[in-house]
């Protein structure tokens, strides 16, 4: 079964600086894909970013970008530039080649202080 | 843009009561999903529907059903509410990855109080 670790329940960051969420996944698999969700206080979980497996290259979206490891598991967000808007729950999330469904991780909790 | 909509905002029922969440998408998505989140334990898959009239069991099913008679329309049911079913719940829907895996879309989510 794969699993979903963020490991940092709350973060905490000075605005126009820069945060790296970390998650790290376990599977047996080589197709996936891997997620960051943004869920800002009230309001609705939107996709931040996503990446292929295959892709070697790291995604970015604008001041958000990855750090995709394959060999060792491991899925960071770099959230750049931090905004106050920025505050919200982060999840990392799993999706297998195979499947529809998403594992998700147990979330971060980013706050960005003025 | 996808909207997806569910009913309630915040649900206040009682212990035993029949519980209905509705939710509701417009962008034709085959997928649908109900989730239930709770503070420390992330998303958990409750029910998911590929299609009209097809369901599959997701991680913590027990004590839920879940109908779908149209497409864009996914219930959860709470057969017989119980406290411990307390909970913020979140739908959710996508298209078929078929090659080229796509992103969920959220709804606001139902706060669900059962006294």
């Amino acid at each position: 079964a794969q699993t979903v670790t963020q490991s940092q329940p709350e973060m905490s960051v000075q605005e126009a600086e820069t945060v790296t969420l970390s998650c790290t996944y376990d599977t047996s698999e080589s197709n996936y894909y891997l997620f960051w969700y943004k869920q800002p206080p009230s309001r609705q979980m939107i996709l931040a970013i996503r990446q292929e497996a295959y892709k070697q290259q790291n995604a970015t979206e604008n001041r958000f970008s990855v750090n995709f490891q394959k060999a060792a598991k491991s899925f960071s967000l770099k959230i750049s530039d931090s905004q106050l808007g920025d505050t919200a729950m982060y999840f990392c999330a799993f999706m297998w080649g195979g499947s529809e469904k998403l594992v998700f991780g147990k979330g971060t909790k980013l706050t960005v202080n003025p | 843009d996808v909207k997806v909509t569910q009913s309630s905002r915040y649900l206040v029922k009682r212990t035993g009561e029949k519980v209905f969440l509705e939710c509701v998408q417009d962008m034709d998505h085959e997928n649908m999903f109900w989730y239930r989140q709770d503070p420390g334990l992330g998303l958990r898959l409750i029910y998911f529907s590929y299609d009209v009239k097809m369901k599959e069991k997701g991680d913590i099913p027990e004590g839920y059903s879940v109908s779908r008679e149209k497409k864009e329309r996914f219930s959860l049911i709470l057969e017989s509410a119980s406290t411990n079913q307390t909970s913020m719940y979140l739908c959710a829907s996508s298209s078929p990855s078929r090659g080229a895996t796509q992103p969920q879309h959220f709804g606001d989510g139902t706060r669900l109080s059962i006294l």
